[in-house]
C-alpha cells in the first residue's frame, strides 16, 4: 500500500512553544490529508482535514488557531500546535487519502511539559 | 456513516482462529464494511474491506450476513503480533468520505 511518514515520531517540548508536526504522502500525491489525535486508551478523534491549496476544514470543539494546518504541496501537511500546554499531549496520527482509501502515517506522540 | 458495535475486549490463543465480531445493523446499501486495526503506539493499519461478498486476502477474511447487519473479521492462525486494537468501519466508499472510528475491540493474543 501507499506509504505516509510523519517527523518527528516522539517530542518532547515545554509549556507555551509551538510544535511543528510532519505529514509525508512519499510515493503518492495526496490532494486531502486528514489529522486525528488520540488519547491513551481512547479511539482515533478527527481534527480536521487538510486540502492542498486551501483551508483546512475543523472538526467541532477544534481549535483553528491553536493546530494551524497547512497543505502547501501534494505530499506535504503540517500540523502546528501553538502555546502548547499539558493537556494538548497526545498522539497524533494523519493519514492521506488516494482516490477512495486512508492511509495512515505512523503518529507523532507528543509530551508537553 | 453507520454505526457500528464491537466488544471492547477479546482473547485468542496463539496458532488459534480469531474471530472479531461487529454489528452494523444500520449500514445503507452503499456502504462498505472496513477493518483496520492498530498495534500500539503506531497508526492504524488497514486490513480487509467488502460491500456483501465474503473477502479473503493474505491478513485475514472478511464474513459478511446476508442481511449485511453484521461481519466477522477472522484472523485464521493468530500470533503475538496480532495483538492489537481492530476498528470495524462503515463507510460509503467515495472520494469525500473520511474515516470514523468507534471504540474497536482490542484482542489479546496470548501463548
Amino acid at each position: 500500500g501507499a506509504v505516509v511518514s510523519q517527523h518527528p515520531s516522539r517530542v518532547i517540548c515545554k509549556s507555551g512553544t509551538s510544535v511543528k508536526i510532519e505529514c509525508r504522502s512519499l510515493d503518492f500525491q495526496a490532494t486531502t490529508m486528514f489529522w486525528y489525535r488520540q488519547f491513551p486508551k481512547k479511539s482515533l478523534m478527527l481534527m480536521a482535514t487538510s486540502n492542498e491549496g486551501s483551508k483546512a476544514t475543523y472538526e467541532q470543539g477544534v481549535e483553528k488557531d491553536k493546530f494551524l494546518i497547512n497543505h502547501a504541496s501534494l505530499t506535504l501537511s503540517t500540523l502546528t500546535v501553538t502555546s502548547a500546554h499539558p493537556e494538548d499531549s497526545s498522539f497524533y496520527i494523519c493519514s492521506a487519502k488516494i482516490y477512495n482509501e486512508q492511509f495512515f502515517g505512523p503518529g507523532t506522540r507528543l509530551t508537553v511539559l | 456513516d453507520a454505526k457500528t458495535t464491537q466488544p471492547p475486549s477479546m482473547d485468542c490463543a496463539e496458532g488459534r482462529a480469531a474471530n472479531l465480531p461487529c454489528n452494523h445493523s444500520t449500514i445503507s446499501g452503499n456502504e462498505y464494511v472496513y477493518w483496520y486495526r492498530q498495534i500500539h503506539s503506531q497508526g492504524p493499519q488497514y486490513i480487509i474491506h467488502g460491500l456483501k461478498n465474503n473477502e479473503t486476502n493474505e491478513m485475514a477474511s472478511l464474513i459478511i450476513t446476508e442481511d449485511r447487519k453484521s461481519s466477522t473479521l477472522i484472523l485464521p492462525h493468530a500470533t503475538l503480533r496480532d495483538t492489537a486494537v481492530y476498528y470495524c468501519i462503515v463507510r460509503v466508499n467515495n472520494a469525500g468520505n473520511m474515516l470514523t472510528f468507534g471504540g474497536g475491540t482490542r484482542l489479546m493474543v496470548k501463548p
